[in-house]
């Protein structure tokens, strides 16, 4: 069985300043794929990130960056100067093989709010 | 530039009755998935599916039944509907890419509320 955590449920912070959203992950297999989304107060899920068991390089993209590393089972996600647009909620996920099958599994998500 | 569309958008069902969500992608994608989002407990798996004509059972499957007949077509049923079923519904779709799963992307959401 996979499983996801965020266990930060509620983030508040103002505004230029960094936060990290944490994920840990479980799996038993030694190839699978993390992502992480955006979900902003109009709903939609926006794809911000896929990651592959085997690169561990961590990657920065504009303000955002994130951290794999599979000795602790993490994947977390850094939001550097923060800005009120940066609010939403955000969910790391895991796909993995399942009986053939390929699956993916959220975490519960993380409510972030910027403050201006 | 439709991507993944569901249809309808919002619905209030009373207990007992039954409707179908549809989902439809045009990106020739295989995978396709059905999850509902409740407070506090994120997005959850309900059935997904590999391919044309094959479906799989998720995290959260009982009163639910789904069906791909078509690549581009997932549907999902709520034979009697029950206030539990109160929910988010997204679905969303990925290709298998080279070596594992490509991003999935999602629909807009269904919002279901069953009185």
């Amino acid at each position: 069985a996979q499983k996801v955590t965020q266990a930060q449920t509620e983030i508040s912070v103002v505004e230029k300043e960094d936060v990290t959203l944490d994920c840990v992950y479980e799996t038993r297999d030694t190839t699978y794929y993390l992502f992480w989304y955006k979900q902003p107060p109009s709903g939609e899920l926006v794809f911000l990130i896929r990651r592959n068991s085997f690169d561990e390089q961590n990657e920065i993209s504009g303000r955002y960056s994130w951290n794999f590393q599979k000795s602790t089972s993490s994947f977390n996600f850094t939001i550097t100067a923060s800005q009120v647009v940066d609010s939403a909620v955000y969910f790391c996920a895991l796909s993995e093989w399942d009986f053939g099958n390929e699956k993916l599994t959220f975490g519960t998500g993380t409510r972030l709010t910027i403050i201006p | 530039n439709a991507g993944v569309t569901q249809t309808p958008k919002f619905r209030v069902l009373k207990t007992g009755q039954s409707m179908t969500l549809l989902c439809a992608q045009d990106m020739n994608h295989e995978y396709m998935y059905w999850y509902r989002q409740d407070p506090g407990m994120g997005l959850r798996l309900i059935h997904y599916s590999v391919g044309e004509g094959t479906t799989a059972k998720g995290e959260v499957p009982d009163g639910y039944n789904v069906s791909r007949l078509k690549k581009q077509n997932f549907l999902l049923g709520l034979e009697s509907a029950a206030p539990s079923q109160t929910s988010v519904y997204f679905c969303a779709s990925s290709w298998p890419g080279q070596g594992g799963s490509t991003e999935a992307f999602f629909g807009q959401g269904t919002r279901l509320t069953v009185v």
